[in-house]
């Protein structure tokens, strides 16, 4: 069955502490893995694709990296803007098309 | 800016009662998915709708269903409202079922009470 997890559930910093976010999947024949930004009560927000393991991303103070089985999200000296839910995604395995499965986030506080 | 708007922001709703949601895709967008996201969880898949017919369903009752219009518009219907369905819908829009890269709207808040 296809799954993904996300580590930490939430994670505190001090503004300029850096850290790292970890998304793990499990899905037959990866076409993609996503990350978005969510703020509370609003839609996703896209960040990064990535679609083979070793591809990396970058945007401002955010790197994503992907792996066979995990992707990680680093965040660099992140400034209190930087708050918000990070979710991964993946397409499902079974079909194509946008029907993805969704980890369930990692709410980052990132404290002044 | 993704250029896929939902309609209402808030919608507050009885029990038993029945909810039409709204949702406006890109321009050129033929598909649209919409998910259902629970306070603290992650958005789960309700259905996705191909050119106005549905092509693929998550695990949701037949109480959930949809529409899908030529003017890239579409709905979401949901019957005999139950406490369980207050969350933030999503719509996401598609520029074909064969792509994964998907747009997300801002989402409806409903809250059933």
């Amino acid at each position: 069955e296809d799954q993904v997890t996300q580590s930490p559930e939430a994670l505190r910093l001090q503004e300029g502490e850096s850290s790292s976010l970890n998304c793990s999947y499990t899905v037959s024949g990866l076409r993609g893995l996503f990350w978005y930004r969510q703020d509370p009560g609003k839609g996703p927000e896209f960040l990064f694709t990535l679609y083979s393991a070793g591809e990396e991303k970058e945007k401002e103070r955010l790197k994503a990296t992907l792996t066979k089985k995990e992707s990680f999200l680093h965040i660099t000296a992140p400034k209190p803007e930087d708050s918000a839910t990070y979710l991964c995604a993946v397409p499902r395995g079974d079909n194509y098309g946008q029907n993805f499965v969704f980890g369930p986030g990692t709410r980052l506080s990132v404290l002044p | 800016e993704t250029g896929v708007t939902q309609s209402p922001t808030h919608l507050i709703k009885t029990r038993g009662q029945q909810v039409t949601l709204r949702c406006s895709s890109q321009s050129g967008h033929n598909t649209v998915s919409w998910y259902q996201q629970a306070l603290g969880q992650g958005p789960q898949f309700i259905f996705q709708y191909y050119r106005e017919e549905e092509n693929g369903r998550g695990n949701f009752p037949p109480r959930f269903s949809g529409l899908q219009f030529p003017n890239y518009s579409s709905e979401l219907n949901v019957n005999a409202l139950e406490l369980d369905d207050s969350a933030l819908y999503l719509c996401a829009s598609n520029v074909d079922r064969g792509r994964v890269e998907q747009y997300f709207g801002p989402g409806t808040r409903l809250t059933v009470t």
